[in-house]
């Protein structure tokens, strides 16, 4: 069955440095890879989507780039601020429309 | 974004009994989903509600224990039936948005129902 691993349980920065997050995979082979950003108690919050055809996508302060030779996704929060602090989820998918695989996260702290 | 929401957006239950929770789309979907995240895990699918037809349950979950209904395109539930502290959890309804419904095509959540059982 399919695996996804990211990169560590938690990541502490200071602010104003770049946080990167990484998701691998295996057995899988997705069309979409998504990242979602989930507070305390809260649902996810989509964030970004990248097609397999798509090597890296930006949005603001967030770029993701895509890998499928690697299996890996590395999402990055440029000029990261303590709000950014949260937990930061991939999401593989196979088609279009239907189910998620999810990361366990990465808990994202940036200090001041 | 899509607008969803859920009722309630917590409870605290006592062991054995149900709990119905209703989840409210601002636009028709066909595609709803239900998961389940327990403390410290991430998402878990527990099945996908389309309108018109039996909810499709994931290996590890059966109907008699979740219940889903969907009556109609913008609305579903999900019942956790005789519940056991283990069914502590946040309880989670997302849609599927497709190109050409003016939302970027994936899947939206809902802000979630934190269960507690006692």
């Amino acid at each position: 069955s399919q695996k996804i691993e990211q990169n560590s349980e938690a990541l502490n920065i200071q602010e104003g440095k770049t946080a990167t997050l990484t998701c691998n995979y295996t057995n899988y082979s997705p069309a979409y890879l998504q990242w979602y950003r989930q507070d305390p108690g809260r649902g996810p919050v989509f964030l970004l989507l990248i097609r397999e055809n798509e090597k890296e996508k930006r949005k603001e302060r967030l770029k993701v780039t895509f890998d499928t030779t690697l299996k890996q996704s590395l999402f990055h929060i440029t000029a990261s601020q303590p709000a950014d602090s949260a937990t930061y989820l991939c999401a593989l998918r196979g088609s279009t429309l239907g189910r998620l695989y999810f990361g366990r996260g990465t808990q994202l702290t940036v200090w001041p | 974004s899509a607008v969803i929401s859920q009722k309630p957006s917590r409870d605290i239950c006592q062991r054995g009994t149900s709990l119905t929770i209703q989840c409210q789309v601002d636009s028709q979907v066909t595609m709803m989903f239900w998961y389940r995240q327990q403390p410290g895990q991430s998402l878990t699918l527990i099945a996908t509600a389309n309108q018109g037809s039996e909810a499709t349950y994931e290996s590890g979950f059966v109907i008699d224990k979740f219940p889903i209904s969907r009556p109609n395109l913008t609305f579903s539930t999900l019942t956790v039936s005789n519940m056991s502290p283990e069914d502590s959890s946040i309880y989670l309804c997302s849609v599927d948005f497709a190109s050409g419904t003016g939302r970027e095509e994936t899947q939206y959540f809902g802000p979630g129902t934190r269960l507690l059982v006692l």
